[in-house]
C-alpha cells in the first residue's frame, strides 16, 4: 500500500535526551514536512525538505533537527535543547509545489518527562 | 503574513443535522489555494479538498460541499444529514505561492455528532 509510516505511534523519554522520529514514505513525493500539534491548536512546521540533501527551517525548528538522505525517509530529531518537546508529530510528503497537496502519516505522539 | 482563522472553536449537532463549519483566510498573495483536513480520532489528517484562488465554484462531494467567497475571503465547509462518523477535527488551511511551500493552518473545529 503506498502511504505514510510513522513510527512508533507513542514515545516516551526522559528529559534531556535527544529522540528521533522516523518517517517514511513510498508516494515518490519529493516534498516531505514535519509538524508539530499541541493540543487545542493547529499545525506548524518544523522542518521541510523539497529534495533530497537539502532541507530547510520551518516556524519552528528550533531544539530540532532533520537529515534528508533519501528521498523515501526525513528522520527528525528533538533535541535536548527543545525546551517543550512533549506534543503530537506529523510528517507530511506532497508532490511539491504549492498547488498540491500534502498526506500526512499517523503521527507521533512524544512525551518527555 | 498569511492567516487563517477558524472562529468555531468546538460544534456539537445531533446526526442527522446539517453543519457549517467557517473558515476565513488573509493573504496578500494573488494566487493561493485553500485545503480542508480531517483529523479523526486515530490522529492522521486526511486530506479532504483543494481549491485555488481563481476557481471560486463551489463543489460537492456526497454529503460534503464547500462554499468559496473571495469577496469575503471565506471557505466554508457543510456536511448535509451528519453521521457519527464525521466527528473529528476539522483544519482549513492555505497555501501561497511565494515563500516557503508551506501550509498555514487554522486552530481547528471539532466536531461532535450525537446518535
Amino acid at each position: 500500500d503506498g502511504g505514510i509510516t510513522q513510527s512508533p505511534k507513542y514515545l516516551f523519554r526522559k528529559e534531556g535526551q535527544n529522540v528521533t522520529l522516523s518517517c517514511e514514505q513510498n508516494l515518490n513525493h519529493d516534498a516531505m514536512y514535519w509538524y508539530r500539534q499541541d493540543p487545542g491548536q493547529g499545525l506548524r512546521l518544523i522542518y521541510y525538505s523539497q529534495i533530497v540533501n537539502d532541507f530547510q527551517k520551518g516556524d519552528i525548528a528550533e531544539g530540532y533537527s532533520v537529515s534528508r538522505e533519501k528521498k523515501e525517509s526525513f528522520p527528525l530529531t528533538v533535541t535536548s535543547a527543545q525546551k517543550n518537546p512533549t506534543a503530537f508529530y506529523l510528517c507530511a510528503s506532497g508532490s511539491g509545489g504549492s498547488s498540491n497537496e500534502q498526506y500526512f502519516g499517523p503521527g507521533t505522539r512524544l512525551t518527555v518527562t | 503574513a498569511q492567516k487563517v482563522t477558524q472562529a468555531q472553536t468546538e460544534i456539537s449537532v445531533v446526526e442527522k443535522e446539517d453543519v457549517t463549519l467557517d473558515c476565513v483566510y488573509e493573504t496578500r498573495d494573488t494566487t493561493y489555494y485553500l485545503f480542508w483536513y480531517k483529523q479523526p480520532p486515530s490522529g492522521e489528517l486526511v486530506f479532504l479538498i483543494r481549491r485555488n484562488s481563481f476557481d471560486e465554484q463551489n463543489e460537492i462531494s456526497g454529503r460534503y460541499s464547500w462554499n468559496f467567497q473571495k469577496s469575503t475571503s471565506s471557505f466554508n465547509f457543510t456536511i448535509t444529514a451528519s453521521q457519527v462518523v464525521d466527528s473529528a477535527v476539522y483544519f482549513c488551511a492555505l497555501r501561497g505561492i511565494q515563500g516557503a511551500q508551506k501550509l498555514v493552518f487554522g486552530q481547528g473545529t471539532r466536531l461532535t455528532i450525537n446518535p
